[in-house]
């Protein structure tokens, strides 16, 4: 069935670094593709999204392309802040079947 | 913006009750989710439903029931509950019937159950 993988944390970084969480896919049709993030106490929120090869979904700063060439769909910062510390989830969604998440990535960012 | 809403925050409860999670939300969405979040382990699908006195099961409906009475509420029953049932307990909706694939999956802020 359809699967997601992403990178295991925890990562840590410093303010201003440059962040990467590595997600890559395995579906049979053509799926969206989707981060969520999950700040401290509270449930899953959409950061963003992407609906076809070689769309980039982009939010407050983050950003990541569907890659269907590398079955990737991996999360990209430029500069992180302590506020981005959090859980991040790749998740994939294929017809009218439920999201399938990946396992979650815990970012902590240190001022 | 959308709202859902889940009764609890904290749950202690003994093994072998019955314990009832419940899930609200206020913009009329179809569908309904629920995920049990364990650490090293990501959201596992529960059960979820696409209308209202529907329910399919999702990967790990195994000492778990479900029931949806209104469109606006569904709930998550432990029959019995375990000490492997000590979760995080999330419960989500999407607005439209078909095509959930491209659909915003709106979040409760969860329910930390712990069974003794």
């Amino acid at each position: 069935g359809d699967s997601v993988t992403q990178m295991e944390g925890p990562v840590t970084l410093s303010e201003e670094a440059f962040l990467t969480i590595n997600c890559t896919y395995t579906a049979t049709g053509y799926p969206s593709l989707f981060w969520y993030v999950q700040y401290p106490g509270e449930g899953l929120q959409l950061l963003l999204k992407a609906t076809k090869a070689d769309d980039k979904g982009s939010n407050k700063g983050f950003e990541a392309t569907y890659r269907k060439e590398t079955t990737s769909f991996h999360l990209e910062k430029g500069s992180v802040q302590v506020s981005d510390s959090a859980v991040y989830f790749c998740a994939l969604g294929s017809g009218n079947t439920p999201l399938v998440f990946g396992k979650g990535t815990r970012l902590s960012v240190i001022a | 913006d959308v709202k859902v809403t889940q009764s609890s925050r904290y749950l202690v409860k003994r093994t072998g009750e019955k314990v009832f999670l419940e899930c609200v939300q206020d913009m009329d969405h179809e569908n309904m989710f629920w995920y049990r979040q364990d650490p090293g382990l990501g959201l596992r699908l529960i059960y979820f439903s696409y209308d209202v006195k529907m329910k399919e099961k999702g990967d790990i409906p195994e000492g778990y029931s479900v029931s949806r009475e209104k469109k606006e509420r569904f709930s998550l029953i432990l029959e019995s509950a375990s000490t492997n049932q000590t979760s995080m307990y999330l419960c989500a909706s999407t607005l439209s019937r078909g095509g959930v694939a491209n659909e915003k999956l709106f979040f409760g802020s969860g329910t930390q159950l712990s069974v003794l």
